[in-house]
């Protein structure tokens, strides 16, 4: 079976700190994306990597990046979280279509 | 400002009961997805669509995509409790790899 692994459920930081999110998948796929989901808003792209060390800005980059070091792996780096960046972050792996991991719940306080 | 619009924002129906939810746009879309999303899980793709008219049906789930794509319907037929979930729809432009989302229809069928 197909999987996209984000590494935590639930995190909770503090405005200020530096969060990683991370995502793996095991399919071998070449796209990976980033998107936040908020109520109301749907889910709105961040960055995508169409290839290792290869990364695009999606709709709402601000105060994010990205790095693809592997081929798998695709991490969302929050230089300096703030409190609007509270929110459901979906990591996807794209085939012949887009797999979803199961969210993180980010709360920064 | 969403791309895509998709209405109702919320459903609560009764078992056994038809529906309707709606995605649509003022702009063309080389394809269209529709996706199920569960608590405490990512958006599991049902459906995509990609040609102006084109039906396509999933045993009770219907979906439509309007002829000039730039819109898309999902109805499903004697709704289930196992229904109930996030129904997102999501265009495609040309470059395949970005995918525009709308808000979601929140459906809840009730036993």
């Amino acid at each position: 079976d197909v999987k996209v692994t984000q590494s935590s459920r639930y995190l909770v930081k503090r405005t200020g700190e530096k969060v990683f999110l991370e995502c793996v998948q095991d399919m071998d796929h070449e796209n990976m994306f980033w998107y936040r989901q908020d109520p109301g808003l749907g889910l709105r792209l961040i960055y995508f990597s169409y290839d290792v060390k290869m990364k695009e800005k999606g709709d709402i980059p601000e105060g994010y990046s990205v790095s693809r070091e592997k081929k798998e792996r695709f991490s969302l780096i929050l230089e300096s979280a703030s409190t609007n960046q509270t929110s459901m972050y979906l990591c996807a792996s794209k085939g012949l279509k887009l797999f979803f991991g199961s969210g993180t719940q980010l709360s920064v306080l | 400002t969403q791309l895509l619009e998709q209405s109702p924002q919320f459903l609560s129906i009764q078992e056994g009961e038809n529906l309707t939810v709606y995605c649509n746009s003022s702009s063309v879309f080389s394809s269209l997805q529709w996706y199920r999303q569960e608590p405490g899980e990512g958006p599991v793709l049902l459906v995509t669509v990609v040609t102006g008219g084109e039906v396509k049906k999933l045993k009770r789930l219907t979906f439509q995509f309007g002829d000039a794509r730039k819109d898309s319907s999902l109805h499903i037929t004697a709704a289930q409790p196992g229904d109930t979930g996030l129904y997102l729809c999501a265009g495609a432009k040309d470059n395949f790899n970005k995918f525009y989302f709308g808000s979601g229809t929140k459906l809840n069928v009730k036993p």
